[in-house]
């Protein structure tokens, strides 16, 4: 089964709005979550990250908010911006250069 | 600062024939390397990583070997392509030690026909 997933493959926000995504995980072990934003052909770059020992961590318009308990972790984009358009990947490890396992993306489209 | 670098940038290759792809980061001695897989419309998932010379470590295997032959290089390679090859190739670096935080290449786009 998917260890990390994003449950919404899509999302629609209107410019100056709020982006909310999410994403769940399954193995305890997990102790580092990441957001990455990918545009199409290209490859992700780090958007943000927090380790297990913090539940909230800002920057700029970003906040990752993260929920140990209920294996959950979420970003929220304030004043969204046509540039926010992309697909939005969240990742997590377990320690130790092994490495991420990444969920499938969320793509995000901010319209005027 | 440390640049990483994939070559070669698209490759479109016959079932069967074998390839060879390569990723160099600079400014960074070192570093944990990692390679990734996305099939079109696929997650981006984990091929193999590397915290040292000589030393690779499987995560899934999809009928692909890797090396490391120097510090700064990472090599993927098979001898026999299959079609569900095809897809994007990312390699990343992170720094020694217990460091998640992941800084990716550009990537190289297969497509085996």
């Amino acid at each position: 089964g998917q260890q990390v997933k994003q449950s919404s493959p899509s999302l629609t926000v209107q410019e100056g709005g709020i982006s909310i995504l999410n994403c769940d995980y399954e193995n305890d072990m997990f102790d580092y979550f990441a957001w990455y934003k990918k545009y199409p052909d290209n490859s992700p770059t780090l958007l943000i990250s927090v380790r297990s020992n913090v539940d909230k961590r800002e920057d700029g318009r970003l906040t990752v908010f993260l929920n140990k308990s209920g294996k959950h972790f979420s970003l929220h984009i304030t004043a969204s911006q046509p540039e926010d358009t992309a697909v939005y990947l969240c990742a997590a490890g377990a320690g130790y250069a092994q490495g991420l396992t990444f969920g499938l993306g969320t793509r995000v489209s901010v319209f005027p | 600062a440390q640049t990483i670098h994939q070559w070669p940038v698209a490759e479109i290759k016959a079932v069967g024939s074998p390839l060879s792809l390569g990723c160099t980061i600079k400014g960074k001695s070192s570093p944990n390397l990692y390679w990734y897989w996305q099939a079109t419309g696929g997650t981006l998932q984990q091929l193999f990583y590397s915290i040292t010379v000589g030393q690779v470590e499987s995560v899934v295997q999809l009928n692909l070997s890797a090396s490391r032959p120097k510090d700064d290089q990472f090599i993927l390679s098979t001898e026999k392509l299959l079609l569900s090859h095809s897809g994007f190739y990312l390699c990343a670096w992170s720094r020694g030690g217990n460091q998640d935080t992941q800084y990716f290449g550009p990537g190289t786009r297969l497509l085996v026909l």
